[in-house]
């Protein structure tokens, strides 16, 4: 499968945890994207990265969350001290320059 | 304001109808258009781009005007397959922004 991929696919974790999520893009894709999803609402954004420099984030983005792409491969999305409100499905994705993005799987988080 | 605004739905339809989603953005400055599917728990899936020129794609037109900053997909001949939630997409820059998707369901 030469698609985006993430682990894990389901996380349920216990109020104050840290939870680490790995995102795979498609190989040649330089820009990756980490997006969060709730339930009737599209995904909203979270942070961008080109290789690895992470250029943009968004103030949804509180101190409790980091990301990272050390080799501009494949990036990581941490939360610590996870909150209920976290509870979310967390989406990344991946595109070349000058066209659309594509979406992996997801990783679907509970906050018990 | 909300970069993208869609109306949820549902929108419930028999199977053959026609079906319209509307979709309007507030940055005048957005450069690129899409629709994207969007399956129950799955992620999104690209459905198509959107040009000025307005496309076609099988049973799916898409439309943009930009002087009134409004993007729309309508659907022909629809199937069971079709039910699912669509998501206006529009860029700005590097970010994608999403509309929180208008959902289908087809009725047989």
């Amino acid at each position: 499968d030469t698609g985006v991929s993430q682990d894990p696919r389901h996380k349920i974790t216990k109020r104050g945890q840290n939870v680490t999520f790995r995102c795979d893009p498609i190989s040649e894709h330089n820009r990756l994207y980490w997006y969060r999803q709730t339930l009737g609402q599209g995904p909203e954004f979270l942070t961008y990265f080109q290789n690895e420099a992470q250029l943009e984030k968004s103030r949804l983005l509180s101190d409790r969350f980091s990301a990272e792409r050390p080799k501009g491969s494949f990036s990581t999305l941490e939360i610590q001290r996870t909150e209920q409100g976290d509870s979310a499905m967390y989406l990344c994705a991946s595109r070349p320059p000058g066209v659309t993005q594509y979406f992996g799987p997801g990783t679907r988080l509970t906050v018990l | 304001r909300k970069e993208v605004e869609q109306d949820p739905g549902p929108f419930n339809v028999p199977e053959g109808a026609t079906v319209a989603f509307n979709c309007t953005y507030s940055n005048s400055a957005s450069q690129s258009f899409f629709w994207y599917r969007q399956d129950c728990r799955k992620e999104p899936k690209l459905l198509m781009s959107v040009y000025s020129s307005g496309n076609e794609d099988g049973r799916f037109t898409a439309q943009l005007n930009r002087a009134s900053q409004y993007i729309s997909l309508l659907i022909r001949d629809s199937k069971l397959s079709d039910s699912a939630t669509y998501l206006c997409v529009v860029t700005a820059g590097n970010q994608f922004y999403f509309g929180t998707g208008t959902s289908l369901t087809v009725i047989p």
